[in-house]
């Protein structure tokens, strides 16, 4: 099956830095989707990217859906204390088949700040 | 903001009993999906569900687990018969059809506990 590779695995940064991780596949993805996930709660979406190239933002967070359809990167800028979390990539090939396709997610990029 | 409901919360069950795990979805979403999230793991893709039946399913849904709408409205998972090994949360999604907005919401998830 499809795989993501996502990194970094964790991050330990100071409040107020700016953060980059990214996710790379070994096949092409239609769409690439961001999450976050705090403890005991669902993935809750950050930003969808539908087109290859497209650089899309919400607030402090930016992410690019690569050239390649293979890879996608998520910035989050001056970092703050309720950034904590995991963040998942995934990626999702819809209606490829006719029907609805599950997403792919990567392992998570754990993100703890230091104040 | 609509939402994705799911209860139980938490679940737990003996060894070999069968349980139903339950979701309302968000109310004009056609495409429903059940993913599961092994304590410290990715989310993993289970099964996709279209038109009042499966669309996609991934190696994990055997014959131990089904899915239906029962009424129209709740959206539901049974395993049969437990094993300890599906121990995890489980997460009800559903999404919008493809022309509208992408709306890929998850609900908070059922914590099972199989003992």
């Amino acid at each position: 099956g499809q795989q993501l590779n996502q990194s970094p695995q964790s991050m330990f940064i100071q409040e107020g830095e700016d953060v980059s991780m990214n996710c790379t596949s070994s096949s092409i993805f239609n769409t690439w989707l961001w999450y976050k996930q705090e403890p005991g709660e669902g993935p809750v979406l950050l930003i969808a990217l539908y087109k290859a190239g497209e650089l899309t933002s919400n607030g402090r967070l930016t992410a690019q859906f690569g050239i390649t359809r293979k890879d996608s990167f998520l910035n989050i800028s001056a970092s703050i204390p309720s950034d904590v979390g995991i963040y998942f990539c995934a990626g999702q090939d819809p209606f490829g088949g006719g029907g609805a396709d599950g997403l792919t997610f990567g392992k998570g990029t754990h993100l703890i700040i230091q104040p | 903001e609509p939402e994705v409901t799911q209860t139980p919360s938490h679940q737990v069950t003996q060894m070999g009993q069968e349980v139903i795990l339950r979701c309302v979805p968000i109310s004009n979403h056609l495409y429903f999906y059940w993913y599961r999230q092994i304590l410290g793991q990715k989310v993993e893709f289970l099964v996709s569900f279209y038109n009042n039946e499966i669309s996609e399913k991934s190696e994990i849904f055997d014959d131990q687990f089904s899915v239906e709408r029962p009424d129209g409205s709740n959206f539901t998972l049974k395993i049969r018969s437990t094993k300890l090994e599906d121990s995890a949360m489980y997460f009800c999604a559903t999404q919008d059809p493809p022309q509208g907005d992408y709306g890929y919401t998850f609900g908070s998830g059922t914590r099972l506990t199989v003992v």
